[in-house]
C-alpha cells in the first residue's frame, strides 16, 4: 500500500532563515506531488505540483520554491522565511492529475 | 469559474444525533469530480468519498452517507449517529475535468464538535 511520509512534524524558524520540508511516498511509481498551505483558520491553498522529476509548476507567486530530485520525493524551500510563511504545510499525491489526492501528515511551520 | 462553499463554520451536535455538513458547488463544466476530507485535530487530510458528476447515486458508508444533487448543485455529508471521533474540520473540494492545472478548489471547512 501506498504511504506518504513528511518531516519535520514541527518547526519553528526564526525571520531571515531558510527552511527545506521534504516529502516522500512509498509503494507508487511516478506519482503527481503537491505542496499545499493552510494558513491558520483558513482553507487550503495549492502552492506547487508536479507530475515527474524535474517539473515543478508554481500555482501562487510565493516565497517559497519546489523542487523534485528523485521520482517519490518532494521538497519545498526557502531561502528566507517570512513572518507570511507560518502555517500548516500538508503533502499530497494522486496517481493521476485530478484523481483523488491523499495527503501527508503535516509540517506545522511557525516563523517567529 | 469554479466555486466550493461550505456555509455552515461551526456545529456543535451531542453524541447520537445526526449531522448533516452542507457543501454547495459552482461550476460551468460537465465533467467534474467532488470530494469529502476529515481532518481531525491531528491535521491530517483523510479522504472520505469522490464522486463523478455523472453519478448521481447517493452513496452510504457505516454511519456517513452523502446526497449528490446536481439540480441544487449540492453535495452533502450526513453523520448518522455522531461519535466524540467525528468531531474534526470537514472539507468538500470540486476538481474540473477541464480546468487548467490541478488544483483541487476546496471550501473553507465546517468544524464539526461532537460532545459527549
Amino acid at each position: 500500500s501506498q504511504t506518504i511520509h513528511q518531516w519535520p512534524a514541527t518547526l519553528v524558524q526564526p525571520v531571515g532563515s531558510p527552511l527545506s520540508l521534504e516529502c516522500t511516498v512509498e509503494g507508487t511509481s511516478n506519482p503527481n506531488l503537491y505542496w499545499y498551505r493552510q494558513a491558520a483558520g483558513r482553507g487550503l491553498q495549492l502552492l506547487f505540483y508536479s507530475v515527474g522529476i524535474g517539473q515543478i509548476s508554481s500555482e501562487v507567486p510565493q516565497n517559497l520554491s519546489a523542487s523534485r530530485p528523485q521520482d517519490r520525493q518532494f521538497i519545498l524551500s526557502s531561502k528566507k522565511l517570512l513572518l507570511s510563511d507560518s502555517g500548516f504545510y500538508l503533502c499530497a499525491w494522486s496517481v493521476r492529475i485530478r484523481d483523488t489526492q491523499y495527503f501527508g501528515p503535516g509540517t506545522r511551520l511557525t516563523v517567529l | 469559474a469554479q466555486k466550493v462553499t461550505q456555509a455552515q463554520t461551526e456545529i456543535s451536535v451531542v453524541e447520537k444525533e445526526d449531522v448533516t455538513l452542507d457543501c454547495v458547488y459552482e461550476t460551468r463544466d460537465t465533467t467534474y469530480y467532488l470530494f469529502w476530507y476529515k481532518q481531525p485535530p491531528s491535521g491530517e487530510l483523510v479522504f472520505l468519498i469522490r464522486r463523478n458528476s455523472f453519478d448521481e447515486q447517493n452513496e452510504i458508508s457505516g454511519r456517513y452517507s452523502w446526497n449528490f444533487q446536481k439540480s441544487t448543485s449540492s453535495f452533502n455529508f450526513t453523520i448518522t449517529a455522531s461519535q466524540v471521533v467525528d468531531s474534526a474540520v470537514y472539507f468538500c473540494a470540486l476538481s474540473e475535468a477541464n480546468q487548467a492545472g490541478t488544483a483541487l478548489i476546496f471550501g473553507k471547512g465546517t468544524t464539526l464538535s461532537v460532545s459527549s
